[in-house]
């Protein structure tokens, strides 16, 4: 069965303070691996596929990378506007649908 | 370009009630899926439509049922509320394996 482990539930950052987040998965045969940012009352916004492992993508402040279990996302130099919930999920190969963690509640301190 | 429109934003019902939430994608995508997140369990898949046929469902009682138009246009129904089913119900679409998401639609049950 897809497994989707996110750590930690919760983090504060200072801003500037660089840290990482983390997505550990098993699935058998992985198609996909996600992130999303979601706002509070709001959907969760795309932010990155990655496909295989080895495989690295970048956005602003943002990058995701991806190794056989597991998948970080680097947060350089975060501003107070980076302060969301940040989901991680995958897509089995052959699935038309994402299997989701529970999320990152990311806050950075002005 | 306009993306995914979800309808009502906001509904409370009372027990034992039914309802409709609707739906409607990006302009070109076939695919709708539909997910359910509560604060406990995340976000969790409850079917997805191509082309006005069900193509994947996930593990939810047979209560909650969806159907797709041929504008791609998708519903979902609720039936015989429970109090439990108080969500906020996030519907996305995708082309070429990127899924948007709505803003949801936030349900109350009473």
């Amino acid at each position: 069965e897809d497994q989707v482990t996110q750590s930690p539930e919760a983090l504060r950052l200072q801003e500037g303070e660089s840290s990482s987040l983390n997505c550990s998965y098993t699935v058998s045969g992985l198609r996909g691996l996600f992130w999303y940012r979601q706002d509070p009352g709001k959907g969760p916004e795309f932010l990155f596929t990655l496909y295989s492992a080895g495989e690295e993508k970048e956005k602003e402040r943002l990058k995701a990378t991806l190794t056989k279990k597991e998948s970080f996302l680097h947060i350089t130099a975060p501003k107070p506007e980076d302060s969301a919930t940040y989901l991680c999920a995958v897509q089995q190969t052959g699935a038309n649908n994402l299997f989701f963690g529970t999320g990152t509640r990311l806050t950075v301190i002005p | 370009k306009a993306g995914v429109t979800q309808t009502p934003r906001y509904l409370i019902k009372t027990r034992g009630q039914q309802v409709t939430l609707s739906c409607s994608p990006i302009s070109g995508h076939r695919s709708v899926s539909w997910y359910q997140q509560t604060p406990g369990q995340g976000l969790q898949f409850l079917f997805e439509y191509f082309s006005e046929t069900q193509r994947n469902k996930g593990n939810f009682p047979g209560r909650f049922s969806g159907r797709q138009f041929s504008n791609s246009r998708s519903e979902m129904n609720v039936s015989t509320l429970e109090l439990g089913d108080s969500a906020l119900y996030l519907c996305a679409s995708s082309l070429s394996g990127v899924y948007t998401f709505g803003s949801g639609t936030r349900l109350t049950v009473v």
